[in-house]
């Protein structure tokens, strides 16, 4: 089964803290993963992808394929990181149709 | 970067009416459209995926005959939501992509609420 896991339904820091998303997968063979943030009042946006292997806005993302997980993080958390963020996969067949978790907020506290 | 609109962003209709969603793509030709469902604090459900110019492939559990996909142009796919029910109602958000390992563009969702 493909599936997306997100065990957080909310995570609050205080700035400055050290943030970590967690995200855990289940697929057979080689997954694509991304995760995707949605600001208040805001469109679902892309953050980052794994094959990118890039920071964005300070946040990265490492694939551990022997835990099958796909963290998002971030040393030091910032006000306007508050938002809802989605870990998503690429799911199988085709068409780039992606399987998302259930979204963790996020709450920075200044 | 490309632009994904959904109309209307909010529609309240009365129960056993239909309903339409509209997704454009703005400024980029999207090969496939996605639809999905969300419902209040939970993620994103994928219903459909719709090609330009072919049937809309759909997931499983999810009734083709109610939920009608459109996707007659490149630029343009639309959900029809048929004899809505009030268990319909719920946040609908379309996807778009100009084609396979391209960046997927989100609209920014409808709400429905059938009454």
């Amino acid at each position: 089964a493909q599936r997306v896991t997100q065990p957080e339904k909310l995570l609050s820091v205080f700035k400055g803290a050290p943030v970590e998303l967690k995200c855990n997968y289940s697929y057979s063979g080689s997954p694509e993963l991304f995760w995707y943030v949605q600001y208040s009042r805001q469109r679902l946006q892309l953050l980052l992808r794994h094959i990118s292997r890039e920071s964005i806005k300070g946040f990265t993302a490492d694939l551990n394929k022997g835990e099958t997980s796909f963290h998002l993080k971030k040393p030091f958390a910032q006000e306007e990181d508050s938002a809802m963020y989605y870990c998503a996969l690429k799911g199988s067949g085709g068409y780039n149709k992606l399987i998302f978790g259930a979204g963790t907020r996020l709450a920075v506290h200044p | 970067g490309a632009v994904v609109s959904q109309h209307p962003s909010r529609v309240i209709c009365k129960s056993g009416t239909s309903v339409k969603i509209e997704c454009r793509s703005l400024d980029f030709q999207a090969t496939t459209m996605f639809w999905y469902r969300q419902f209040p604090k939970q993620s994103l459900m994928l219903m459909a995926t719709s090609n330009e110019g072919s049937k809309a492939t759909y997931e499983q559990g999810v009734e083709k005959d109610k939920f009608l996909i459109n996707h007659a142009s490149l630029t343009l796919s639309t959900l029809t939501v048929t004899s809505a029910h009030p268990e319909d109602s719920s946040f609908y958000i379309c996807s778009a992509t100009r084609g396979y390992g391209n960046t997927i563009y989100f609209g920014e969702g409808s709400w429905l609420t059938v009454v």
